[in-house]
């Protein structure tokens, strides 16, 4: 089983600053099987990045993901108040999934 | 509009079975997967397994596979959730969520949450 590891645990900023939070992967992941999700306090996920990089149609172009192999990232560029949230990753290929243990974005 | 709608939540006694329910509705069930997410109370997200309604393959995490049954019911598009008997670990949210090798889980229910208590 693959196993997603996220840092860090919890980031503190300030909106209008950079995000860049991080999910490595116990080995190798297809590039076409890493999402991520934005989960709020009382609400259920909701898909943000599938596929490493494609965005999901509700959510606007200030986030991006990257990566490749073991490494890959969530970039939030600008943070607004709405973002503040906590974040997983996770891989879907092959009849295993697994996510990573996220990583709550907070406001400073 | 796809939509999945989850069973109420439910209160039980260690050792009682339950099922739990997600019916699916604007999209043709039989040819996407499902999956269910565990959430334990304050806790991150644990993928439990998943099912494909067309035929019913099964996969299930290794955590949770002797732990629970994952079924579907293609005549009324529902997936269930499924426990002979309950312990308190049990105790979460439980989230089902259309499924696919593309996109990951794209569409969420709203969450069922399930208390285990004597």
């Amino acid at each position: 089983e693959i196993v997603l590891t996220q840092s860090p645990g919890t980031l503190s900023l300030s909106p209008g600053e950079r995000a860049t939070l991080s999910c490595r992967a116990s080995q190798s992941v297809g590039s076409s099987y890493l999402a991520w999700y934005q989960q709020k306090p009382g609400q259920a996920p909701r898909l943000l990045i599938y596929g490493t990089s494609n965005r999901a149609t509700d959510f606007p172009d200030r986030f991006s993901g990257s990566g490749s192999g073991t490494d890959f990232t969530l970039t939030i560029s600008r943070l607004e108040p709405e973002d503040f949230a906590v974040y997983y990753c996770q891989q879907y290929g092959g009849s295993s999934w697994t996510f990573g243990q996220g990583t709550k974005v907070e406001i400073k | 509009e796809v939509q999945l709608v989850q069973s109420g939540a439910e209160v039980k006694k260690p050792g009682e079975s339950l099922r739990i329910s997600c019916k699916a509705s604007g999209y043709n069930f039989i040819s996407s997967w499902i999956g269910w997410v565990r959430q334990m109370p304050g806790k991150g997200l644990e993928w439990m397994g998943i099912i494909y309604p067309r035929d019913s393959d099964t996969r299930y995490s290794p955590s949770f596979q002797r732990q629970v049954t994952i079924s579907a019911d293609k005549s009324i598009d529902t997936a269930y959730l499924q426990w002979n008997s309950l312990q308190a670990s049990d105790t979460a949210i439980y989230y089902c969520a259309k499924s696919g090798t593309y996109y990951g889980m794209d569409v969420w229910g709203q969450g069922t949450t399930v208390t285990v208590s004597s």
